[in-house]
């Protein structure tokens, strides 16, 4: 039973648009969500997260907003850039004290065109 | 600097024999995981520490072992129980007891191929 989905396993976007990257997940405990980035044959690198009690965190071209009551969280990228490509994996956790462990998601290729 | 090391990059099996990958940071955190991904699949989670000495079994433990010994490593064993070793397996750490959320750090993993 896949919690964390990513419907997605594409996207193709233009240098300078805006890239939108979209998770959905069937877990009502989940509370805190985190999106990674992975390049072939490396680990993933960490970009950003929310938590439940925000509905925004923006960090640089990077924005996460997340819709609880429909169970979505989307990763908006602004402006794009080729240096963007890569996978992107949206992962989330339960914050009860002592569980640490993370749910990704299947991956979004994501192709900047130049 | 700090991070995580995992090694070797590139790691070939003879069908029947045990494997040992190795992962070892210097971040100075609490828990450890060790996750598999398969093409086309996210990152399932094998086994995880959250302290020296005790860890519990991820979604797909089968076939594998750990041991935690020391809070700086956490070696995966691929036993001849594992039907499918084939794959790329990826190590992360993280800090524990300050609640969920806490981004995990990944090490740039370990392919393991069977000949």
């Amino acid at each position: 039973d896949q919690q964390v989905k990513q419907n997605s396993p594409s996207l193709s976007v233009q240098e300078g648009r805006i890239s939108i990257l979209n998770c959905d997940y069937t877990n009502s405990m989940f509370d805190y969500f985190l999106w990674y980035k992975k390049y072939p044959a490396e680990g993933p690198t960490f970009l950003i997260s929310i938590s439940s009690i925000k509905d925004k965190n923006e960090d640089g071209r990077f924005t996460v907003f997340l819709n609880k009551s429909a169970k979505h969280l989307s990763l908006h990228i602004v402006p794009s850039q080729p240096g963007d490509s890569a996978v992107y994996f949206c992962a989330a956790s339960e914050s009860n004290f002592g569980n640490e462990k993370l749910t990704f998601g299947t991956g979004t290729r994501l192709t900047i065109i130049p | 600097d700090g991070g995580i090391t995992q090694s070797p990059k590139y790691l070939f099996r003879k069908e029947g024999q045990n494997v040992t990958l190795s992962c070892e940071q210097n971040l100075n955190h609490d828990a450890m995981y060790w996750y598999r991904q398969d093409p086309g699949q996210g990152l399932r989670l094998i086994y995880y520490s959250q302290i020296v000495n005790d860890f519990q079994k991820g979604d797909i433990a089968e076939g594998y072992s750990v041991s935690r010994e020391k809070k700086e490593s956490f070696p995966l064993t691929v036993t001849s129980a594992q039907k499918n070793p084939t794959a790329f397996y990826l190590c992360a750490s993280s800090s524990y007891g300050t609640g969920g959320g806490q981004p995990q750090h990944f090490g740039d993993g370990t392919r393991l191929s069977i000949l």
